[in-house]
């Protein structure tokens, strides 16, 4: 059974950071793309940032880019979100997703599996 | 950037009834590059349609995906009890989200 954790989240003053963790069980890890998605309180869903399978291609929202940093340690098959300088708009729920299709190609696909999300909450 | 527009923005439905929810983008994308998404409260996103039309494992014959270009269609063909939830649209050539539909029982 395909799952996914996300730990990391909690109360953070705005200008610090903070890192968020995913790991993963259930499926080859090194096989899929992973991204973070976001959702603040009452509002819709945000994609955050994206990482394939090698750690050779990472892309960010522009709302994050410069602030926010994605990797991921496949031998401990797990996924992290690095988030630096944070403000106000970034409080959300932040989930980890996995691709549907597994490979190289797969980093433009759908998500189907996701965890249930940590939550960050920015504010002095 | 490419944009995607939901619309409604909530659609007010009977049980039994059909759902036909729109999403438009800004600019053409790959039918390949379209996904479907129902979020209920409390819950994380699950996957309904990928390739603007393929249903994800598991998903019940009612929900259908159709559209090309930039005018993609949802349509649930009839709506169980549920089905009402909160619905979004998903380029992936880019990953941004539609702002969503709500379907809610009227």
């Amino acid at each position: 059974e395909v799952q996914l954790v996300e730990s990391g989240g909690g109360l953070v003053q705005p200008g610090r950071s903070l890192r968020l963790s995913c790991a993963a069980s259930g499926f080859t890890f090194d096989d899929y793309a992973m991204h973070w998605v976001r959702q603040a309180p009452g509002k819709g869903l945000e994609w955050v940032s994206g990482i394939n399978w090698n750690s050779g291609s990472r892309d960010y929202a522009d709302s994050v880019k410069g602030r926010f940093t994605i990797s991921r340690d496949n031998a401990k098959n797990s996924l992290y979100l690095q988030m630096n300088s944070l403000r106000a708009e970034d409080t959300a729920l932040y989930y980890c997703a996995r691709v549907l299709r597994r490979g190289g190609s797969g980093y433009y696909s759908s998500f189907d599996y996701w965890g249930q999300g940590t939550l960050v909450t920015v504010s002095s | 950037e490419i944009v995607l527009t939901q619309s409604p923005g909530t659609l007010s439905l009977s049980p039994g009834e059909r759902a036909t929810l729109s999403c438009r983008a800004s600019q053409s994308i790959s039918s390949s590059y379209l996904g479907w998404y129902q979020q209920k409260p409390g819950q994380a996103p699950r996957l309904l349609i990928y390739g603007a039309s393929s249903r994800a494992t598991g998903i019940p014959d009612r929900f259908s995906g159709s559209g090309s270009g930039t005018d993609f269609t949802l349509t649930i063909s009839r709506l169980e009890p549920e089905d009402f939830a909160v619905y979004y649209c998903q380029q992936y050539g880019s990953f941004t989200f539609g702002p969503g539909t709500k379907v809610d029982i009227k």
